[in-house]
C-alpha cells in the first residue's frame, strides 16, 4: 500500500543530532497520527492531529516535536534523543469524521540513536 | 478507559490447519474492535473491523473475526493457514465518535508462525 508514505526509511542520528521524519498521506484523510513500536513494548500513540490540529499529546518529552502544515503532511522533529528513543516511528491517518473508519499506516522509519 | 490483551505473545501453527489468535477488550461504552497485521519491515495493515450487525465480520486474506460480547472477545481465525500468514497481528480497539473519539488502543501483538 502507497497510500502513506513515509522518509527516511532509515535514520541512524547521534544524540546531538537535529533531524526531521516525514510523513505525507494520499489518501484524503484528514486525521494524522504518528506511533512508536519498540521490541518489547506494545505501540504507543505519541501525537494524533484532526484537521491540522493537535488534539492528543500522550505525554511525548519535548525533545519530539511533531508539526503538520497540512492535512496531508505530518513531520516528526528530533532533538537531543536518548539511547531509548531507537524505535520503529510510524504514521498513520484515517477519515475521522466518517464513523469507525481505519487507521492506514506508513512502512515507518527506523530510528537508531547512536 | 479503554484496554486491549493479547494473551498469546506467540502462535504456531501447521500450514492447512486452523489458526485461531485471541483477543480480548475493555470499554465503558459500544466497542470498535479492529484487527491489523504486520510484516517484517512494513507499517500495519488493515485486516477486518467490527462496528456493529453480525457479530461474524469477514475481512481480508481470508481471515474472520468473532465478536462476543459476553466474553468481551474478538478473536481472529482462519479456516486453513498459510505459511505466508506468518507475521505479527495486533488487535485495537476504540470507543467514541467524531473526530475527538478516533483514537485507538493496540494489544501487544501476537507473534504467528506458521510451518510447512
Amino acid at each position: 500500500e502507497t497510500g502513506v508514505t513515509q522518509t527516511p526509511r532509515h535514520l541512524v542520528m547521534g544524540m546531538t543530532n537535529k533531524k526531521s521524519l516525514k510523513c505525507e498521506q494520499h489518501l484524503g484523510h484528514n486525521a494524522m497520527y504518528w506511533y512508536k513500536q519498540s521490541a518489547k513494548k506494545p505501540l504507543e500513540l505519541m501525537f494524533v492531529y484532526n484537521f491540522k490540529e493537535q488534539t492528543e499529546n500522550n505525554s511525548v518529552p519535548s525533545r519530539f516535536s511533531p508539526e503538520c502544515p497540512n492535512s496531508s503532511h505530518l513531520f516528526l522533529h528530533l532533538h537531543t534523543l536518548q539511547p531509548e528513543d531507537s524505535a520503529l516511528y510510524l504514521c498513520a491517518s484515517s477519515q475521522a469524521d466518517r464513523g469507525a473508519q481505519p487507521q492506514h499506516f506508513g512502512d515507518g522509519t527506523r530510528l537508531s540513536i547512536l | 478507559a479503554q484496554s486491549v490483551a493479547q494473551p498469546e505473545d506467540q502462535v504456531k501453527v501447521a500450514e492447512g490447519n486452523p489458526l485461531t489468535v485471541k483477543c480480548t477488550y475493555s470499554v465503558s461504552g459500544n466497542p470498535y474492535l479492529f484487527w491489523y497485521v504486520q510484516y517484517p519491515n512494513r507499517g500495519l495493515q488493515f485486516l477486518l473491523k467490527y462496528i456493529t450487525g453480525d457479530n461474524l465480520v469477514k475481512g481480508s486474506y481470508g481471515f474472520e473475526a468473532e465478536f462476543n460480547k459476553s466474553q468481551t472477545s474478538f478473536h481472529l481465525k482462519k479456516p486453513s493457514a498459510l505459511v505466508s500468514d506468518s507475521a505479527l497481528y495486533f488487535c485495537a480497539v476504540r470507543e467514541g465518535s467524531g473526530a475527538a473519539g478516533n483514537k485507538l488502543t493496540f494489544g501487544g501483538g501476537t507473534r504467528v508462525l506458521v510451518k510447512p
